[in-house]
Formats: C-alpha cells, structure tokens, sequence
C-alpha cells in the first residue's frame, strides 16, 4: 500500500486479557519499528525487525510483550495478560534498509490500546 | 545514556515566526530528525540533519550543531494548521535506523 496501515485503531481491553496489533508497512521496506506512545510524551522503541528477523528488542517492557514478523511483511505485537500501564498508542514504522542520508521513518497512525 | 531535551510547551501568534529548540547527549550519532505530529495521528517528516548548519525547506528550516548536541526547528509565517506536536529525534550509530524521540513540544498558535 501507499503507507502504513495499523489495525485495529483503537483497541480497549480488561486487563489480563491479551492483544494482537497489526502493522502492514510499505511494500518493499525492509525495516521495521514498533514504538510505544504514552500520553503526551514522545514515541518510545520497543523493537525492530530487519526483513524477518528481530534484531533488536531491548525496548520491550517485559516478557509479556511478543512481536513477529514471520514473513518479513506483515508484523504483529502481541501483548499477554494486559495491564492498566500498557496503555498507549503502538505506532509502527518501516523504512528502506540502512541508516544513510535521511532514510525516513514512514509511521503509521497507531493502535491506541485502553486497559480497564 | 541517552537524553533529548526540548521544551514542552510553546505558544505563538499566526503569521509570526517560532523557534523550537533540542539538545541531545546520546552514545552515537548518525542524524537528528524532527517530525510533527497532530493529535491523534501518525508522526510524518519534517526535516533531516547530519552535518552542522542550516537546511532550509519551505517555512521550515533545521539547524544542527554536533560539537553543542543541539538542533532546532524554526517555522516561519505560522498557520493555524501548524499547532501540533513536534518531535526531535536523533539516530544511533549502529547500522539500522533507530531513532530516539524526545518528549515533544506542543506548538499552540493563535489567531
């Protein structure tokens, strides 16, 4: 597609129960970012994935936090047992590999997530 | 460690022209970014800075000073369409394209 597409955009869940959110970047790019976004505050890493493979995922708050990107397209953020801190807005971005010139991060509009 | 600062709240009058200053301490750097965001939606691009001095694109310039860790974004003949967040991020040295944000600042401007 022409950008990144998130579902689903808005998400409220009980806590202890799970959710999957799901990232469609840019067809093509080999880059791909997770990020958590409280209220207010600025958007913070959990994780990246180069093609299929996650190579970093020191971002993630806690083991109960779970991404896939099994094909090396579509991504999926899997978050278990939910707590009323997970709250925020998930934004997924991807780009074209490498970090030369300004290789941009394109982001999607978000899933904001709300644990009663 | 890593630290971006920016202000958190800013205010100004339409058609004037605002400066949004950003200083960073990180263990690398490969680029700083900055990137405006409205209220519920996706952060998109604004400008890009490597070397030191003054890119210019529009009403929207961005300076940069390495040897300072710091950067600002001035905009010109603001709009209302310019209230907003914007967000200063600067990108590790590391091989991939990581960036680390600051808080925002939020730019209100008024008629």
């Amino acid at each position: 597609g022409a950008g990144v597409s998130q579902s689903p955009r808005y998400k409220v869940a009980k806590r202890g129960q799970d959710v999957a959110l799901r990232c469609d970047p840019i067809s093509g790019h080999v880059s791909l970012f997770w990020y958590q976004q409280a209220l207010g505050q600025g958007p913070e890493f959990l994780t990246y994935f180069q093609n299929e493979a996650q190579l970093d995922k020191s971002g993630l708050p806690s083991d109960r936090f779970f991404a896939e990107r099994p094909e090396g397209s579509v991504s999926t953020l899997k978050i278990q047992r939910t707590q009323q801190e997970d709250s925020a807005v998930y934004l997924c971005a991807s780009s074209p590999q490498g970090a030369r010139g300004a290789n941009v991060l394109t982001f999607g509009a978000g899933s904001r997530l709300t644990v009663l | 460690g890593q630290n971006i600062d920016q202000p958190t709240e800013m205010t100004a009058t339409e058609g004037a022209i605002v400066q949004i200053n950003c200083t960073y301490q990180t263990s690398g750097f490969n680029g700083l970014f900055w990137y405006q965001q409205h209220a519920g939606e996706a952060p998109t691009f604004l400008s890009y800075n490597v070397l030191d001095g003054l890119e210019e694109k529009g009403r929207f310039s961005s300076f940069l000073s390495r040897s300072k860790g710091y950067s600002y974004l001035l905009l010109k003949e603001l709009q209302m369409k310019d209230s907003a967040s914007y967000l200063c991020a600067v990108r590790e040295t590391g091989g991939y394209n990581k960036l680390i944000f600051g808080a925002g600042t939020r730019l209100a401007v008024h008629p």
